[in-house]
């Protein structure tokens, strides 16, 4: 497709299961983002890849979460023993940028939406 | 700190009037880039527009313009002619010089929720 996609757009998960969410970004895209958003709050970030090579792990909550990019295209977001406060919409996003060269806008999925009862 | 600081949580506003959303950025790096998204209902951000640091022109991209005031940094979106479609929450956004990794990606406000009222 032409833009990134992510599925599922909807989970329940009751609390204690292992949810995975994916992301196709766009092609040929190098940089992939993955970002949190909790209801009536803006994006935040969680971790970056770089093709397959996870630079950036810093905004990832707790040892929960865990991401990979194996292939440096379709990434997965893993969350083992979902907890409540897990509950928000998994944003992806794509660049072709990198570094300093990254003066463009990033593209994003329409989000995971997780709800964990 | 906030990096980000949207200071209106909602606003109305009739059909047709020209609207603006404060953007307030807080860096200490001289190279950087202020963005906006839109974002409906139906959850996916949309790219309005893109102000670079070192932009002496404020950006415009057809109803959206940026009113970019560096030394106080400012970065407020105005929508001339604003249309029901506008209603959504916008963002403002912030990627910071040149590090590489997580910094490559995006700070974001808290954004304002714009409904306009026909």
């Amino acid at each position: 497709g032409a833009g990134v996609s992510q599925s599922p757009r909807y989970k329940v998960a009751k609390r204690g299961q292992d949810v995975a969410l994916r992301c196709d970004p766009i092609s040929g895209h190098v940089s992939l983002f993955w970002y949190q958003q909790a209801l009536g709050q803006g994006p935040e970030f969680l971790t970056y890849f770089q093709n397959e090579a996870q630079l950036d792990k810093s905004g990832l909550p707790s040892d929960r979460f865990f991401a990979e990019r194996p292939e440096g295209s379709v990434s997965t977001l893993k969350i083992q023993r979902t907890q409540q406060e897990d509950s928000a919409v998994y944003l992806c996003a794509s660049s072709p940028y990198i570094g300093s060269r990254n003066t463009g806008e990033l593209f994003f999925g329409e989000g995971s939406r997780l709800t964990v009862l | 700190a906030q990096k980000i600081t949207q200071t209106q949580p909602g606003m109305f506003v009739q059909e047709k009037e020209a609207v603006t959303l404060d953007c307030t950025y807080d860096t200490s790096d001289q190279s950087y880039g202020l963005f906006w998204y839109k974002q409906p209902s139906s959850g996916e951000m949309i790219f309005l527009i893109y102000q670079g640091s070192y932009d002496e022109q404020n950006a415009t991209e057809g109803r959206y313009s940026l009113n970019f005031q560096k030394a106080r940094k400012s970065a407020n979106l105005v929508i001339s002619a604003s249309q029901l479609g506008d209603s959504a929450m916008y963002f403002c956004a912030m990627r910071e010089g040149e590090r590489g990794g997580g910094a490559d990606g995006l700070t974001f406000g808290k954004g304002t929720h714009l409904i306009i009222q026909p």
